[in-house]
């Protein structure tokens, strides 16, 4: 069975610095999807950032960028010049190419922006 | 912000009550998703529809149910409340052949 693990709880960082937060997961499948998703206080999870497995290339979307080692199967998401608006609950997710489209979520990390 | 509805926003209810929680999207999505979330914890899926008339159970075993009559409508139900039920509940849709899902707001539930 496929698993995500998140090893940081909490994360902080200092408004406009760089930060880093962690992902690894496991799968035997070969091709995927992994994701890292957004979670503000009260409001609606929305999608950061994907990386598709067979793509070698790591995925960038403005400020956030991610380091994807296959063989490591390590998944990380840096975020650069952080904003206030950044705070949130960040979950890394992994996902089959199968029908199903079900997610699999590691434990989220929680990342405080200090002005 | 993406067109998914989910009502009620919070719920306190009493143990033995009978509940539905609901999920709407306006985006015509097939797939639609029910994850359930503890205090700090990561989301199970708890249910999922691949369209009309199409339910499964997921990964996390719930005792709630599910139906899904119409595209757009995906509602939860408790038969019977218990505070072990207590946790927050996020719907999300997806279009078939499509990789990014949406979510809505949830819902918190609390069973006293």
């Amino acid at each position: 069975a496929q698993t995500v693990t998140q090893s940081q709880p909490e994360m902080s960082v200092q408004e406009a610095e760089t930060v880093t937060l962690s992902c690894t997961y496991d799968t035997s499948e070969s091709d995927y999807y992994l994701f890292w998703y957004k979670q503000p206080p009260s409001r609606q999870m929305i999608l950061v950032i994907r990386q598709e497995a067979y793509k070698q290339q790591n995925a960038t979307e403005n400020r956030f960028s991610v380091n994807f080692q296959k063989a490591a199967k390590s998944f990380s998401l840096k975020i650069s010049d952080s904003q206030l608006g950044d705070a949130a609950m960040y979950f890394c997710a992994y996902r089959d190419r199968s029908n199903t489209g079900k997610l699999i979520f590691g434990q989220g990390t929680t990342l405080q922006v200090k002005p | 912000e993406a067109d998914i509805y989910q009502t009620p926003r919070y719920l306190v209810i009493g143990t033995g009550k009978k509940i539905t929680l609901e999920c709407s999207q306006t985006m015509g999505h097939d797939k639609m998703y029910w994850y359930q979330q503890d205090p700090g914890m990561e989301l199970h899926l708890i249910h999922y529809s691949y369209g009309v008339n199409s339910t499964e159970k997921g990964d996390l075993s719930s005792e709630s149910t599910v139906s899904r009559i119409r595209t757009e409508h995906f509602p939860l139900t408790l038969e019977s409340a218990r505070p072990s039920h207590t946790s927050q509940y996020l719907c999300a849709s997806m279009r078939g052949g499509e990789v990014e899902a949406f979510f809505g707001q949830g819902t918190r539930l609390t069973v006293v």
